[in-house]
């Protein structure tokens, strides 16, 4: 079936480091991407999405990249801290619309002071 | 900023019992809520999606008379666990969608509650 998924379950970087965060999705109709920030025992929280009609969005030493041709999708941190720290989830709405997310199933990512 | 708050964050209740967990959109309208699930280092389950005014959407396999959903108002949804046993033991998390863009708010961005941790004893 449909679904959204990550290439790496976790990933440890050191503190100052870039850290990349990968995601693949399978269908083709989605239009809106958006990545979130879950620490433990607390909600997801907002960190940046992108449109399929943009290939890149940044944000605060957070970018998004979406490679459509391909169906992937990164979140790139830079100058990772030890606040990075969490699991990240990709989203994908399928359908434009009053349709709900789908979401990947979470890279945790460690950061090593 | 689009900030949704959840009641009460942790609750303990014994088996058999109903647990009500409240979800709101502080400082934007949102026509439709979704409520989630989440086990121990795993990703977010849907369970339910509300829509104002309306009957909520459930999930394959998610019981309707189990899990009463009510979205009485554009800030308002509430999740109702019924006859609670241990298995229902989890993380509830909900999401609210903004009709409307507004100050911090994308329409299409779901913004999510800080969780609610139920724990049937």
């Amino acid at each position: 079936g449909e679904s959204v998924g990550l290439h790496l379950p976790t990933l440890s970087v050191q503190e100052g480091d870039n850290s990349i965060i990968n995601c693949a999705y399978s269908n083709s109709a989605s239009d809106y991407f958006i990545w979130y920030k879950q620490e433990s025992g607390k909600g997801p929280q907002f960190i940046i999405d992108i449109r399929s009609n943009m290939d890149k969005r940044q944000g605060q030493r957070v970018t998004v990249l979406l490679n459509k041709t391909v169906k992937h999708l990164s979140l790139q941190i830079a100058a990772t801290q030890p606040g990075d720290s969490a699991v990240y989830f990709c989203a994908e709405i399928p359908h434009s619309g009053n349709t709900p997310l789908v979401f990947g199933k979470g890279t945790r990512l460690s950061v090593i002071a | 900023g689009a900030v949704v708050s959840q009641h009460p964050s942790r609750v303990i209740c014994k088996s058999g019992t109903s647990v009500k967990i409240e979800c709101r959109s502080l400082d934007f309208q949102a026509t439709t809520m979704f409520w989630y699930r989440q086990f121990p280092k795993k990703s977010l389950m849907l369970m339910a999606t509300s829509n104002e005014g309306s009957k909520a959407t459930y999930e394959q396999g998610v019981e309707k008379d189990k899990f009463l959903i009510n979205h009485a108002s554009l800030t308002l949804s509430t999740l109702t666990v019924t006859s609670a046993h241990p298995e229902d033991s989890s993380f509830y998390i909900c999401s609210a969608r903004a009709g409307l863009a507004g100050e911090g708010v994308a329409p299409d961005t779901q913004y999510f509650g800080p969780g609610t941790r139920l724990t049937v004893l």
